[in-house]
């Protein structure tokens, strides 16, 4: 049974760089769809963009510019960076795995605010 | 704006069988799986249907999925209590910015 879990900061201040890690244990980081997703509050779930096992990455449109997603195979890690966070940036973040999005981590609230 | 389009509500009584759609285009609906997933308050999403009408263990036969063309349904038969979550649709979508995975604005379902 695959366990995904998504930690870092809570709280980002505008313009700064958030940083996200998703550790995973029960399968390896070298297989699969390794994907991204966050929620702000109240709102529905917004695609992010993936890694696959071969380093190919994808973004979604809505941060496409901002944003970097990569894998630590040796660590069983996947990451996240979006570059100038503004308030809009204020949600869940999940990190999830494979094509049909199977398993999802239990996602950490990230707050952007001065 | 969601590129896949749900009604942002829907309501049933315990027993009753409900449909929640999902509309799209040739690029993802048309062209890809469906999947669907239901998310619990306070609770991460889960994955609760996928490949269209295929479900993962432990999942209800009480749930089905179809599809024709560019839509997509949901349906749900002998409505429980404990069904009342917020369902969204998902398909890969083959784009010009490569492929990215498209979702519904979730439907909430009171029960």
């Amino acid at each position: 049974q695959v366990h995904l879990q998504e930690s870092g900061p809570g709280l980002v201040k505008p313009s700064e760089t958030l940083s996200l890690t998703c550790t995973v244990s029960g399968d390896s980081t070298s297989t699969s769809y390794w994907i991204w997703i966050r929620q702000p509050p109240g709102k529905g779930l917004e695609w992010i963009g993936y890694i696959y096992n071969n380093g190919k990455t994808n973004y979604g449109p809505s941060l496409e510019n901002r944003v970097t997603i990569s894998l630590d195979t040796s660590k069983n890690q996947l990451s996240l960076k979006v570059l100038s966070v503004t308030a809009a940036d204020t949600a869940v973040y999940y990190c999830a795995r494979g094509f049909s999005i199977d398993d999802w981590g239990q996602g950490t609230l990230v707050t952007v605010s001065s | 704006q969601s590129v896949l389009t749900q009604p942002p509500s829907a309501s049933g009584t315990p027993g009753q069988r409900v449909i929640i759609s999902c509309s799209g285009s040739s690029s993802n609906i048309g062209s890809n799986p469906v999947n669907w997933y239901q998310q619990l308050p306070g609770t991460a999403p889960k994955l609760l249907m996928y490949n269209i009408d295929q479900r993962p263990s432990g999942v209800p036969d009480r749930f089905s999925g179809s599809k024709s063309g560019t839509s997509a349904s949901l349906a749900i038969s002998g409505l429980q209590p404990e069904d009342e979550a917020d369902y969204y649709c998902a398909a890969w979508d083959d784009g010009l910015d490569g492929r990215n995975v498209v979702f519904g604005g979730g439907t909430k379902l009171t029960v």
